[in-house]
C-alpha cells in the first residue's frame, strides 16, 4: 500500500513565523503535490514536483515556496505566515508519467493566529 | 478553461434510497478519479475510471465513464449512513500539466 504521511496533523503558528509542513512518500512516486483546503473552495494546488529538484506552481503560489532535494520528501514553506493561510494543507504523490491516480496524506490543519 | 462541474454540491437523502452524483468536464480525458472525504480526514481514492464505458463497483458504490459526453457518474444503491462523506470527481487532462482538475465535491448526508 502507498503510504503518504504528513509531518503534524496540527499546527499553531503565529503570524510571521516562518512554516515548514514535511510530506514523505513510501512508493518511488515522481509525482508530488501540495494543495490547501478551504470550505467552499474544494481542493486548490499550491505547488507540484514531479522530479527531484523540480517545481512548478500550481494555481495559488504566493506566499509559500517548496523544496524537493530527495524523490521521497517535498516540503512546503510559509516564508512568514499570516492569518489567511490558516487552512488544511494536504499533500498527494502520484506514480504515472503523466498525472494519474493520486494519494493524499492525513492532512495538516494550520491555524496562524 | 478546464472545468469540473459536479451536481448536486449538497445532497440528504434517507437510507434505502437510490441517487446519482454527477460529475462533468469541459476538456478531452479518458481518466477520471473518484475520491471519497471523511469529515476532518484527507482523500481516499475510490474508484479509477481509465477508458469510455469503463464501469467499476464496489459495495453500493458504482461510477462510469462517457467520455463522448464527458460526463462521470457515481450511483448510490440501497444508500447507508456510513456511506455520509464528501465525494470529489478528479478529471486526468490531456493538456493539465501534469495537474488533475478536480470538482468542487458533492456533500452526501445519509439519514438514518
Amino acid at each position: 500500500d502507498v503510504k503518504v504521511t504528513q509531518s503534524s496533523r496540527y499546527l499553531v503558528k503565529r503570524t510571521g513565523e516562518k512554516v515548514f509542513l514535511e510530506c514523505v512518500q513510501d512508493m518511488d512516486h515522481e509525482n508530488m503535490f501540495w494543495y490547501r483546503q478551504d470550505p467552499g473552495l474544494g481542493l486548490r494546488l499550491i505547488y507540484f514536483s514531479y522530479d527531484v529538484k523540480m517545481k512548478e506552481k500550481g494555481d495559488i503560489p504566493e506566499g509559500y515556496s517548496v523544496s524537493r532535494e530527495k524523490k521521497e520528501r517535498f516540503s512546503l514553506i510559509l516564508e512568514s505566515a499570516s492569518t489567511n493561510q490558516t487552512s488544511m494543507y494536504l499533500c498527494a504523490s502520484s506514480f504515472d508519467v503523466g498525472v494519474g491516480e493520486q494519494y493524499f496524506g492525513p492532512g495538516t490543519r494550520l491555524t496562524v493566529t | 478553461e478546464l472545468k469540473v462541474e459536479q451536481n448536486p454540491l449538497f445532497l440528504s437523502m434517507q437510507e434505502g434510497k437510490n441517487y446519482t452524483i454527477y460529475c462533468n468536464y469541459s476538456t478531452t480525458s479518458d481518466r477520471l478519479y473518484w475520491y471519497r472525504q471523511d469529515p476532518g480526514k484527507s482523500l481516499e481514492s475510490l474508484f479509477v475510471l481509465l477508458s469510455n464505458g469503463a464501469v467499476k463497483q464496489e459495495g453500493r458504490l458504482m461510477a462510469s465513464l462517457d467520455t463522448k459526453a464527458r460526463l462521470s457518474t457515481l450511483h448510490i444503491t440501497a444508500a447507508v449512513h456510513d456511506l455520509s462523506a464528501t465525494y470529489f470527481c478528479a478529471v486526468d487532462a490531456l493538456d493539465s500539466n501534469y495537474q488533475l482538475i478536480w470538482g468542487a465535491g458533492t456533500k452526501l448526508i445519509i439519514k438514518p
